[in-house]
C-alpha cells in the first residue's frame, strides 16, 4: 500500500522560514514525480512545485518561485520542501502527493498545516 | 498559465440524482484532465485520469469525458458518499492549475 505521510507544518512569523518532509513507503519512490498542493483554509486546492524522479527537474508556482525550495532524497525516500520569507497568504494545509498516471496525481498524504502569523 | 474554470461553483442534489459538473481550460491541454473528490477534512483522491479513464478502485457511477478545452465529470447515480468537492486539475503544463471547486451537496 502506498503511503506519504508529510511532517514539519507548525506556527512561523512571518518572514520566517520552514521545511516540510514527506516520508514514502510501500512504492519506488525513486521513480515517481512528486508534488506538492497546498489548501489555504475553506479554499480551493492550489499547486505549488513538483519535482522529477532523479531531482534534476524542478518547476514552481510563481507565488513560490525564488522563496520555495523542492528537493528530494531518494535513499531516504523523502521530499523536501523548504519554504523561506514566509508571508501570511502561505497559511494553508501542505500535500504531497505522487504522480499517478497521465500526470494525474494519484496518491496523496493527509496534509501538514502551515501557519503563518506574528 | 493555463487557467481552469467549474460551473456550477455548487448545487444541490438527492440520492440516486444523475449530476453533470463542467471544467473549461483557457487553451486546449489534449486530455490531461483529472478529477479529484474531497471530503471535509480530508485529503483529495483522484477519480478520473486522462478525461475519462476511471481510476482504480473508484465506482463505475463515475465517469469522465471531453477534449482540447471543455470536459465533463458525471455521477450516474448519486450515493450518499459522493456529497463533496470535486476539482479539476490540468497536468498539461506547470503550473498544474486546478479549477475553483464544486461543492456538491444534499437537497
Amino acid at each position: 500500500e502506498v503511503q506519504l505521510v508529510e511532517s514539519g507544518g507548525g506556527l512561523v512569523q512571518p518572514g520566517g522560514s520552514l521545511r516540510l518532509s514527506c516520508a514514502a513507503s510501500g512504492l519506488s519512490f525513486s521513480n515517481y514525480w512528486v508534488h506538492w498542493v497546498r489548501q489555504a483554509p475553506g479554499k480551493g486546492l492550489v499547486w505549488v512545485s513538483r519535482i522529477n524522479s532523479g531531482g534534476s527537474s524542478t518547476a514552481y508556482a510563481d507565488s513560490v518561485k525564488g522563496r520555495f525550495t523542492i528537493s528530494r532524497d531518494n535513499a531516504k525516500n523523502t521530499l523536501y520542501l523548504q519554504m523561506n520569507s514566509l508571508r501570511a497568504e502561505d497559511t494553508a494545509v501542505y500535500y504531497c502527493a505522487r504522480d499517478g498516471s497521465a500526470w494525474s496525481l494519484g496518491y496523496w498524504g493527509q496534509g501538514t498545516l502551515v501557519t503563518v502569523s506574528s | 498559465d493555463i487557467q481552469m474554470t467549474q460551473t456550477p461553483s455548487s448545487l444541490s442534489a438527492s440520492v440516486g440524482d444523475r449530476v453533470t459538473i463542467a471544467c473549461r481550460a483557457s487553451q486546449t491541454i489534449s486530455n490531461y484532465l483529472n478529477w479529484y473528490q474531497q471530503r471535509p477534512g480530508k485529503a483529495p483522491e483522484l477519480m478520473i485520469y486522462g478525461a475519462s479513464s476511471l481510476q482504480s478502485g473508484v465506482p463505475s457511477r463515475f465517469s469522465g469525458s471531453g477534449s482540447g478545452t471543455d470536459f465533463t465529470l458525471t455521477i450516474s447515480s448519486l450515493q450518499p458518499e459522493d456529497f463533496a468537492t470535486y476539482y479539476c486539475q490540468q497536468s498539461y503544463s506547470t503550473p498544474f492549475t486546478f479549477g475553483p471547486g464544486t461543492r456538491l451537496g444534499i437537497k
